[in-house]
């Protein structure tokens, strides 16, 4: 079974371009997560979708950020425009929840680097 | 929103030993407690997990025991392996949130 897939896997580019990160969940799941780790603020949750539906983006940092999720097999989260301190590893996870099955499976993740 | 205090932050055992890594929380709410592994470069893997019903939960190796009254958590490794190596993250989901909040990590080193 083929886990989260997320790409690019390493992202580089300049501020003020926009930035387009994928996430392709695990097939069958219906809530997915976007989480952002730094070194300074370790791994935090950015915003999470139940069914398609963002539920909670209160983690997004700024209007800058927005993540959409057209479908049960994709997610997208944009930065635009982006700034150095964007830089971090964006990380989607899925999870089939409902009846207690809290279980979170992560993607290997995107390293983005804003120069 | 919650807080979750992990300790140490570093952990150096010998191979073969044991390894213990803990977790503080300040919501009682909080109902669902996972450990992940995170290797260089990679996404955190889910290790093993507890829920606040239940006071330890074992698979080989790997070990973790929940303590409500005093709000902590603690992962347990035994007889440690080189490939044990990794930073180890608790996590936690609050009551009537989906999304886990993590510790800051703890990286372990096992010494051969």
């Amino acid at each position: 079974d083929a886990g989260v897939i997320q790409s690019p896997r390493h992202e580089v580019t300049e501020m003020g371009q926009e930035v387009t990160l994928r996430c392709k969940p695990i097939s069958g799941h219906n809530s997915l997560f976007w989480y952002r780790q730094t070194m300074m603020r370790g791994l935090e949750l950015l915003i999470y979708f139940n069914n398609n539906v963002p539920i909670d983006d209160s983690g997004m940092p700024e209007d800058r950020f927005s993540a959409k999720m057209p479908n049960a097999s994709f997610s997208t989260l944009k930065i635009q425009p982006s700034e150095p301190r964007d830089s971090a590893v964006y990380f989607c996870a899925s999870s089939l929840m409902g009846q207690g099955d809290y279980e979170q499976y992560f993607g290997p993740g995107t390293r983005l680097t804003v120069t | 929103g919650e807080n979750v205090e992990q300790h140490p932050s570093t952990l150096s055992v010998q191979e073969g030993d044991s390894a213990v890594i803990k977790c503080t929380y300040s919501d009682s709410a909080s109902n669902y407690f996972p450990w992940y592994k995170q290797e260089l470069g990679k996404g955190p893997q889910l290790i093993i997990d507890i829920r606040s019903n239940v006071g330890e939960k074992k698979d080989q190796r790997i070990a973790v025991t929940l303590n409500k009254t005093a709000k902590h958590f603690s992962l347990h490794i035994t007889e440690t392996q080189p490939e044990d190596s990794a930073v180890y993250f608790c996590a936690l989901r609050e009551g009537g949130a989906d999304g886990l909040t993590f510790g800051k990590g703890t990286h372990l080193i096992i010494q051969p």
